[in-house]
């Protein structure tokens, strides 16, 4: 069964460094999310993207944050220069549109920021 | 804008009991419904989900919901819980618009199962 995966599985930096997320989103589908789940809490929505580019945006994807498609198969969550608040488990999704509303996640990449 | 509610922030329960989590949904438009679980240190697992038909929708590990639009509920429920079943549970919406298709999700319930 087709599956979205996520790299890496966690990833340490340090504060004010950039990292970028990956993920590689099931092929045929044309929606892609990202979401942030800081530990303990809740399941937070930052953006959506679609046909190239972002459809939604939350509060959280300020101008530190950024997302892309570089081809067809990878779509990336860059943070610029990192805080200690954006440690979180960050997990990527998507929805084949035609069938409903059925995000399928990502196992998830746990960002840690000292 | 949608919310969603999840009414019992922690659940402890004995193994072989029954057990519902309730979940609570705002919506001026129709959405999708769903229920996660999320292991220690894992990442999220579909239990089962609301699109549209029938509103008592069976899903993995024995767990049922049931969808009611009067109440705006989902609450998810198992008949008899195994210590296994410990473990986070999110109910999540998401609106019936194939140009959004974002997930709202609930707080979360942690169910414990005591032997």
């Amino acid at each position: 069964e087709p599956e979205v995966t996520q790299t890496p599985s966690h990833q340490v930096t340090q504060m004010g460094q950039e990292v970028i997320l990956r993920c590689v989103p099931i092929s045929n589908h044309l929606y892609f999310y990202w979401y942030r789940q800081i530990l303990g809490q809740k399941v937070e929505f930052l953006v959506s993207f679609y046909n190239n580019e972002i459809s939604e945006k939350s509060e959280i994807f300020d101008d530190q944050f950024s997302v892309e498609r570089p081809d067809g198969s990878n779509f990336t969550l860059k943070i610029r220069s990192t805080k200690l608040e954006d440690s979180a488990m960050y997990f990527c999704a998507s929805i084949r549109a035609s069938i409903g509303n059925e995000q399928f996640f990502g196992p998830g990449t746990r960002l840690t920021v000292l | 804008a949608q919310s969603v509610t999840q009414l019992d922030s922690q659940v402890p329960v004995f193994e072989e009991a029954p057990v519902e989590l309730r979940c609570n949904y705002s919506s001026s438009v129709s959405v999708y419904l769903f229920w996660y679980v999320q292991y220690p240190n894992q990442g999220l697992q579909l239990l089962l989900k609301y699109l549209s038909g029938s509103t008592l929708v069976k899903g993995i590990n024995g767990f049922e919901a049931e969808f009611n639009k009067s109440q705006t509920s989902f609450h998810l429920r198992k008949p008899s819980v195994h210590i296994s079943d410990t473990a986070e549970y999110f109910c999540a919406v998401s609106v019936y618009n194939t140009n959004a298709g974002k997930s709202t999700f609930g707080d979360g319930t942690t169910l414990t199962v005591k032997p």
